[in-house]
């Protein structure tokens, strides 16, 4: 296992549409991370999960933004009725139980909404 | 809201020199991690910090934590273009059974001339 994987590393889409990315988590991992991050800031929190389960929400993930991840493996984070400001890098990152604070990120994928 | 100040905010030095780039902040952390982040890419995990006093080197970077947890120092020696990128200092919490979801620092921009 090389890390984690995210898909796709660009998207750019029109104010309005709805997007989906989705992220890997390195295998043995069960904590899965979503984080989003704007020009010139550091990752802001949006979402984690533990296996399948969403445990904590921040208050930047309004009720256009979910989150999955069905089978504890994969998640996926969906937005809906895209703005431009949510014109950002979304980070997922995974880490093992017991060791949340060893979080490795993924590549990120860069959303333009025009 | 627990917020992490980076400083400096941009750093351009030429290769060779030394450096020391400050991570602080009002709250007590109970680790800290150091990423180093490239254009378009994640961060990448460098180092964490867990105990107060703390040192850790990773060739020619020395972290630090401080005494109190509340603040963090990386110091490069002899730097080269390689140690080029953005450095974000990164803070974990725990509470009532949090995942320990990281707050990022704005990080330091350095930039190192050949």
């Amino acid at each position: 296992d090389t890390g984690v994987s995210q898909d796709p590393r660009h998207k750019i889409t029109k104010r309005g549409q709805n997007v989906t990315f989705r992220c890997d988590p390195i295998s043995e991992h069960n904590r899965l991370y979503w984080y989003r991050q704007t020009l010139g800031q550091g990752p802001e929190f949006l979402t984690y999960f533990q296996n399948e389960a969403q445990l904590e929400k921040s208050r930047l993930l309004s009720d256009r933004f979910s989150a999955e991840r069905p089978k504890g493996s994969f998640s996926t984070l969906e937005i809906q009725r895209t703005e431009q400001g949510d014109s950002a890098m979304y980070l997922c990152a995974s880490s093992q139980s017991g060791r949340g604070y060893e979080q490795y990120f993924g590549p990120g994928t860069r959303l333009t909404v025009t | 809201t627990q917020l992490l100040e980076q400083s400096p905010q941009f750093l351009s030095i030429q290769e060779g020199e030394n450096l020391t780039v400050y991570c602080n902040s009002s709250s007590v952390f109970s680790s800290l991690q150091w990423y180093r982040q490239e254009p378009g890419e994640g961060p990448v995990l460098l180092v964490t910090v867990v105990t107060g006093g703390e040192v850790k080197k990773l060739k020619r970077l020395t972290f630090q934590f401080g005494d109190a947890r509340k603040d963090s120092s990386l110091h490069i020696t002899a730097a080269q273009p390689g140690d080029t990128g953005l450095y974000l200092c990164a803070g974990a919490t725990v509470s009532s059974g949090s995942a320990r979801q990281l707050t990022f620092g704005s990080g330091t921009q350095l930039t190192v001339l050949p």
